[in-house]
């Protein structure tokens, strides 16, 4: 099983509306969670870290689930400029950062 | 603050060529890192640097070598160009017992 696994998409959502979708991860003694946001033919850049209560950060919110070991990413209001691949980060063996493959959003007008 | 750059942007080598890929950051970051990122596949760690002077392989080192004699610099040697290292490399750094990794804007390299 890998590290950390995510369905890469497309996920295409109209404009205004709502898109969540999860990222799953095997090494049940992972401790950190992070989302990183990479644009078309761009670096990633950490949108926000994921803490056990879950977050929010304007119109993203972020949750984790231990028992079922994923965590999801829920954009509200889309806009589009929320159109890029949204990276599921975990720390795993060694205390390195696991990257998933990334799903891709596109915000349709 | 320029960053985190990469030198160069875009490169294409034949089989067997060799070449350096430079990373340099001017945020006083200890930790300094190697990516290549390839379609359908997530970010790989090539190598990894804690500090100065001090290297270490990552999942994907084979055919790849790393320096770093400065704290802001961290080079990527390829000794012998194969197909397969095709890719784009991505170079990050972080701040000693901080999680979050600040990358560069890339390098795409060719090798035919």
């Amino acid at each position: 099983r890998k590290e950390v696994e995510q369905d890469p998409g497309p996920f295409n959502v109209p404009e205004g509306a709502t898109v969540a979708f999860n990222c799953t991860y095997s090494n049940s003694a992972s401790q950190s969670f992070f989302w990183y946001r990479q644009d078309c033919r761009k670096e990633p850049k950490l949108l926000m870290s994921v803490y056990s209560s879950g977050n929010e950060d304007g119109r993203f919110t972020a949750q984790l689930n231990r028992a079922s070991q994923y965590i999801s990413l829920l954009i509200r209001d889309s806009k589009l400029s929320d159109s890029a691949t949204y990276l599921c980060v975990v720390i795993g063996g060694n205390n390195r950062l696991a990257f998933g493959k990334g799903n891709q959003v596109v915000v349709i007008p | 603050n320029a960053g985190v750059t990469q030198t160069p942007k875009f490169r294409v080598l034949k089989t067997g060529q060799s070449m350096t890929l430079l990373c340099a950051q001017d945020m006083n970051h200890e930790y300094m890192y190697w990516y290549r990122q390839d379609p359908g596949m997530g970010l790989r760690l090539i190598h990894y640097s804690v500090g100065e002077g001090t290297t270490a392989k990552g999942e994907v080192p084979d055919g790849y070598n790393v320096s770093r004699l400065k704290k802001q610099n961290f080079l990527l040697g390829l000794e012998s160009a194969a197909p397969s290292q095709t890719s784009v490399y991505f170079c990050a750094s972080g701040l000693a017992g901080k999680i979050e990794q600040f990358f560069g804007p890339g390098t795409r390299l060719t090798v035919l």
